[in-house]
């Protein structure tokens, strides 16, 4: 069965700092997608990434990194230089191809970023 | 244009009554989603639906039951609401292979009082 794993509840961090967030997932499908979401204050689920199991290679988006490992089964969000803007709950989320399964959510971490 | 658009964004209701929740999208997705959002933010899948076919139906009571009149609108209907009822619903919808993720609507706060 799947599973997705955010250990970190919440985190708090000072405006400027950097932040990783971690997710761990389970799968038996060597055919899968990892995603994460931004909710913030407002409530809307934003996407950030989507990575698929092939496809190792770590992605930058601005402030935003995605270090996915394979071996370790974790696929963790690194923000740079954070800001207030930041604030939210971060959800990590893993679907499997082919298995009419949906996204399978962490619980979440709620990351406050304080000015 | 709104790729996933659900009403109401609100609903505050009595315990018993009856509401509906409405999904549409207009991404041409073939699967369609609902999840549950409850008060520590736990996001649950409710339902899902592949081309106005039910292919997951998880562990909900039978006062919910979901409606899909076509493959691009999946409607929730909630039968004699409860205080445990009360939650964020939200609706979701992609290509059942995964191709891209998943879009989701802007949730429907769902208060039962």
């Amino acid at each position: 069965a799947q599973k997705v794993t955010q250990a970190q509840t919440e985190i708090s961090v000072v405006e400027k700092e950097d932040v990783t967030l971690d997710c761990v997932y389970e799968t038996r499908d060597t055919t899968y997608y990892l995603f994460w979401y931004k909710q913030p204050p407002s409530g809307e689920l934003v996407f950030l990434i989507r990575r698929n199991s092939f496809d190792e290679q770590n992605e930058i988006s601005g402030r935003y990194s995605w270090n996915f490992q394979k071996s370790t089964s974790s696929f963790n969000f690194t923000i740079t230089a954070s800001q207030v803007v930041d604030s939210a709950v971060y959800f990590c989320a893993l679907s499997e191809a082919g298995r009419n399964t949906p996204l399978v959510f962490g619980k979440g971490t709620r990351l406050s970023v304080i000015a | 244009d709104t790729a996933v658009s659900q009403t109401p964004k609100y609903l505050v209701t009595q315990m018993g009554n009856d509401k509906s929740i409405k999904c549409e999208q207009n991404l041409g997705h073939d699967t369609m989603y609902w999840y549950k959002q409850d008060s520590k933010k736990f996001l649950k899948i409710m339902f899902s639906y592949n081309n106005k076919e039910l292919i997951i139906n998880e562990t909900v009571p039978n006062r919910f039951s979901p409606k899909s009149p076509d493959k691009a609108h999946l409607n929730l209907h909630i039968n004699s609401l409860e205080l445990g009822d009360s939650a964020v619903y939200f609706c979701a919808s992609s290509y059942r292979d995964g191709r891209t993720e998943a879009f989701f609507g802007q949730g429907t706060r769902l208060t039962v009082v």
